[in-house]
């Protein structure tokens, strides 16, 4: 199965600042044919279950606000929270959905310095 | 509102068995594939099962293989995952996810997830 790792394990960013997630892909993600990344970011809020926030890579979710955004290609991508807000206190996984079965990263937790 | 809720989780003794349900609403189910997805106490997510929309294909991790049985009641707006020889690793909250219509492989609805534990 693909690894997903995700770095760091957790971070804690100022309200209104910014936070950046990382995850890398053991194989790569990105399909030449019709250029997209297979890979999706969720946010998992305390005691919700997981809401999709972007896929192939960098298109956002209908609502999603824009101060979420990813990017990366082919085994390294990004997600990042720029102006933080109290609500995306949260745990973020990152999902490959390039190769069966589709797997998770092992998620990370974001905090309010 | 589009909206996902499970039942049927509890506590069983390994060997046992489980039947997880999940009424959707407020989307067109049959016009969606749709998935379990379980999550374990250590806050992993593992994808379970999935099954097609249209010509019922379906596909289930090694890990549940001959041993889950995952399947769906259109007329009822309904998900099952029949769950059979549970195994102390099983303990999770399982979910029952919608997959997107840009892409089936990811999940755009979740439901609030129905706990499952697998223990003596």
């Amino acid at each position: 199965d693909i690894v997903m790792t995700q770095s760091p394990d957790s971070l804690a960013v100022s309200l209104g600042g910014r936070a950046t997630i990382n995850c890398e892909s053991s194989e790569s993600l990105f399909y030449s044919s019709n250029n997209k990344d297979y890979l999706a970011w969720y946010q998992q809020r305390p005691g919700r279950p997981p809401k999709l926030l972007i896929y192939w890579a960098s298109t956002r979710e209908f609502g999603v606000p824009d101060r979420f955004s990813g990017s990366g290609s082919a085994t390294n991508f990004t997600l990042t929270i720029t102006n933080l807000q109290a609500e995306d206190v949260a745990v973020y996984f990152c999902q490959q959905y390039y190769f069966t079965p589709r797997t998770f990263g092992q998620g990370t937790r974001v905090e309010v310095k | 509102e589009v909206q996902l809720v499970e039942s049927g989780g509890g506590l069983v003794k390994p060997g046992g068995s489980l039947r997880l349900s999940c009424v959707a609403s407020g989307f067109s189910f049959w016009n969606y594939s749709m998935n379990w997805i379980r999550q374990t106490p250590g806050g992993g997510l593992e994808w379970v099962a999935s099954l097609s929309r249209r010509d019922n294909r379906i596909f289930y991790a090694d890990s549940v293989k001959d041993r889950f049985i995952i399947s769906r009641d259109n007329a009822r707006n309904s998900l099952f995952l029949q769950m059979n020889s549970l195994r102390v690793e099983d303990t999770a909250i399982y979910y029952c996810t919608r997959g997107s219509q840009e892409t089936v492989m990811i999940s755009d609805v979740w439901g609030q997830g129905t706990l499952v534990i697998v223990s003596t």
